[in-house]
């Protein structure tokens, strides 16, 4: 069975600052990861995805993710951050390929707090 | 804007009544999935349609829940003889089709609903 989690409910950073925000996942097969956000009473909305290849992908708003086989993670991360990047992450995955329906698994959500 | 529409945003129902949660999917998407959000629980996959057809409903309490997708018209989450518990916010992606697995999710705004 997949999952994915998310080690932190909040993570805290000051305006300028490098963030980091982490997922770890377990696949049978190849992992096709994804990041969302979700700014309040909103939906969640598409970042970026890691299906194959390079193993840093970008996305979004300035947003990357790194890829790591080895420790089966897929943390989020930003050089610089906003106080606007203040939101509710989620990271998602979905094992495969299969050649079939495989239905997406989302972490608990992490919120990012983004200090003036 | 051909985004996912849900309504309402709101929903209001006492204890007993029955509540219907509507997703009109984005334009040209056949597939529809519905997730239950709750504070600290992050997101739960509930069920996931194509037209017609009920392709997982893993996620779905076997009571009181049921889901459609009809050939014409929105997907349909209906609750019935509502309790406190199911209050929640109610969100629907969808996506483009079959073997499109890689994808990302488009999102509705939710709805809200409250079980008094």
């Amino acid at each position: 069975a997949q999952s994915v989690a998310q080690p932190e409910d909040q993570v805290n950073v000051a305006e300028g600052n490098p963030l980091t925000v982490k997922c770890t996942y377990s696949v049978s097969g190849n992992p096709y990861l994804f990041w969302y956000v979700q700014y309040p009473n909103r939906g969640l909305q598409f970042l970026l995805k890691y299906i194959t290849g390079d193993n840093l992908v970008k996305g979004s708003y300035g947003f990357e993710a790194e890829f790591n086989k080895s420790q089966t993670s897929f943390h989020l991360k930003k050089p610089s951050a906003l106080v606007s990047d203040s939101a509710l992450y989620f990271c998602a995955v979905r094992d495969g390929p299969f050649g079939g329906y495989q239905k997406v698994t989302f972490g608990t959500g992490t919120k990012l707090q983004v200090i003036p | 804007n051909a985004g996912v529409m849900q309504n309402p945003r709101h929903l209001v129902r006492r204890r007993g009544q029955e509540a219907r949660l509507r997703c009109s999917p984005m334009k040209g998407h056949s597939h529809v999935y519905w997730y239950r959000q709750l504070p600290e629980e992050g997101l739960k996959f509930m069920v996931y349609l194509q037209k017609e057809n009920i392709i997982d409903e893993s996620g779905m309490p076997k009571e009181r829940f049921s889901a459609e997708f009809p050939k014409e018209g929105p997907s349909i989450l209906r609750i019935q003889q509502v309790v406190r518990g199911d209050s929640a916010a109610y969100f629907c992606a969808s996506s483009p089709g079959t073997g499109d697995y890689n994808s990302p999710l488009h999102f509705g705004n939710g709805t809200r609903l409250t079980v008094t």
